[in-house]
């Protein structure tokens, strides 16, 4: 299984850039790389997910590094509800296992 | 339209009792997935179904535990003489098909409590 790594916690400020940082040394060339989150008391929610070039969708930006062995997801403009435990996830192709590392707990500033 | 549904919402039920936690995906999704998130834990993996038919049974944390899908959609995840260390959310989840291009959709959760 591909591990993920990623920092416990980050916190950053309302209407600000957040920059998650995730690595994924041993990934694959086949495994796509996978964003949720986790509000407070709710399931999961899926952000975004990319292969070998960066992405961008309404939620956020992934920007995945050349060798593929980190990413980052970018919200451009923090709001309070963004605050969640984020969830960087190397989906296995062929596998059948789906890997949750602990996550980063964001914290947003008023 | 309508998105993954769990039921029931919470269940409390005794150690000793069987419990079932019902899960009715997204209309159309041939890939289910169950997970369990015990108290400030991250989300643990049990097993997965591309149709009817689950190929890797391991995650699941011991024979107390099973799953079935029928009709290629409602899931109902079983635990037979419940243990408090069995008490967590029980979340479910789906996807168009089990590759990983797909991203999953997660229900609310069984919030279960063994007393």
């Amino acid at each position: 299984d591909a591990k993920t790594t990623q920092p416990n916690s980050m916190e950053s400020n309302e209407e600000e850039p957040v920059h998650l940082p995730c690595n994924h040394s041993t990934i694959s060339g086949t495994d796509y790389i996978h964003w949720y989150r986790q509000l407070p008391s709710q399931g999961p929610e899926y952000v975004i997910h990319g292969l070998t070039s960066n992405v961008n969708n309404r939620m956020a930006s992934l920007a995945i590094a050349e060798d593929r062995k980190s990413s980052t997801l970018i919200l451009h403009r923090a709001t309070l509800r963004d605050a969640a435990v984020y969830y960087c996830i190397s989906m296995i192709q062929g596998a059948q296992k789906l890997v949750f590392g602990q996550g980063t707990r964001l914290t947003i500033n008023p | 339209g309508a998105g993954v549904s769990q039921s029931p919402s919470n269940k409390v039920t005794e150690k000793g009792k069987d419990v079932e936690l019902r899960c009715d995906p997204i209309s159309g999704h041939t890939a289910l997935y169950w997970y369990r998130q015990s108290l400030g834990q991250g989300l643990e993996f049990l097993i997965y179904f591309q149709g009817n038919s689950a190929p890797d049974k391991s995650g699941l944390p011991s024979d107390r535990f099973s799953a079935e899908r029928t009709g290629g959609s409602v899931s109902t995840l079983t635990i037979q003489r419940t243990q408090q260390e069995d008490s967590a959310v029980y979340l479910c989840a789906s996807s168009l098909v089990f590759l990983a291009a797909y991203e999953q959709y997660f229900g609310p959760g069984t919030r279960l409590t063994v007393t």
